[in-house]
């Protein structure tokens, strides 16, 4: 059971650099999300897409592009990476809507810009 | 908009005693709410949700959560902790027509022999 798989785990960029995190569910679910986790910050979104074809902004999306390549796929690009991208990236799935039905979580990506 | 206060940063609790994690929120309009867990080096898994009906939850591992509407509250308990509940606790709350939760701030449970 895969569930959501992440890549990478890790990755370190240098000021100025661009990336792409990908992130993949084989739960047939409709919603995927962007969050990033920051201490003494919890959980905040990035991006969310309700359904494959859209895609929307969350509280903190500067910085990010996200694409829903089909179904399964939904990443994160960071165009120009900066300092304050210093974070653990989560991606999550949703059935359908996360507000009344359960978040499946990836393992996370440990992202240190320099 | 919706928002989630979780006062306590962390929480040291003896194994076998029984621990209460705070949450409380802000809305104008109905809400759902839900803890999710998070153990070391891993993504956050639903311990409970509350959406309608009884306002006692119960969840996994012995978990459940109460919602209090006068006092805006959804406070996780369980009555006797195990050193395998030490992890990273969240509350999240969300409008009923929206697509996005928000998550509070966490709670650290350090469970100790």
């Amino acid at each position: 059971n895969a569930g959501v798989t992440q890549t990478p785990k890790f990755q370190v960029l240098k000021t100025g650099q661009s990336m792409t995190l990908q992130c993949a569910q084989d739960m047939n679910h409709n919603s995927m999300y962007w969050y990033r986790q920051d201490p003494g910050m919890g959980l905040r979104l990035i991006y969310y897409s309700a359904s494959e074809g859209t895609t929307d902004k969350g509280e903190v999306p500067n910085g990010y592009n996200v694409s829903r390549l089909n179904k399964r796929e939904f990443s994160l690009r960071l165009e120009s990476a900066a300092p304050s991208q210093t974070s653990v990236y989560f991606c999550a799935s949703a059935a359908r809507r996360a507000t009344n039905e359960k978040l499946f979580f990836g393992s996370g990506t440990q992202l240190s810009v320099l | 908009a919706q928002s989630v206060t979780q006062l306590d940063s962390q929480v040291p609790v003896f194994e076998e005693a029984p621990v209460e994690l705070r949450c409380n929120y802000s809305s104008s309009v109905s809400v759902y709410l839900f803890w999710y867990v998070q153990y070391p080096n891993q993504g956050l898994q639903l311990l409970l949700k509350y959406l309608s009906g009884s306002t006692l939850v119960k969840g996994i591992n012995g978990f459940e959560a109460e919602f209090n509407k006068s006092q805006t509250s959804f406070h996780l308990r369980k009555p006797s902790v195990h050193i395998s509940d030490t992890a990273e606790y969240f509350c999240a709350v969300s409008d009923t027509g929206f697509q996005k939760l928000v998550f509070g701030t966490g709670t650290r449970l350090l469970v100790s022999p």
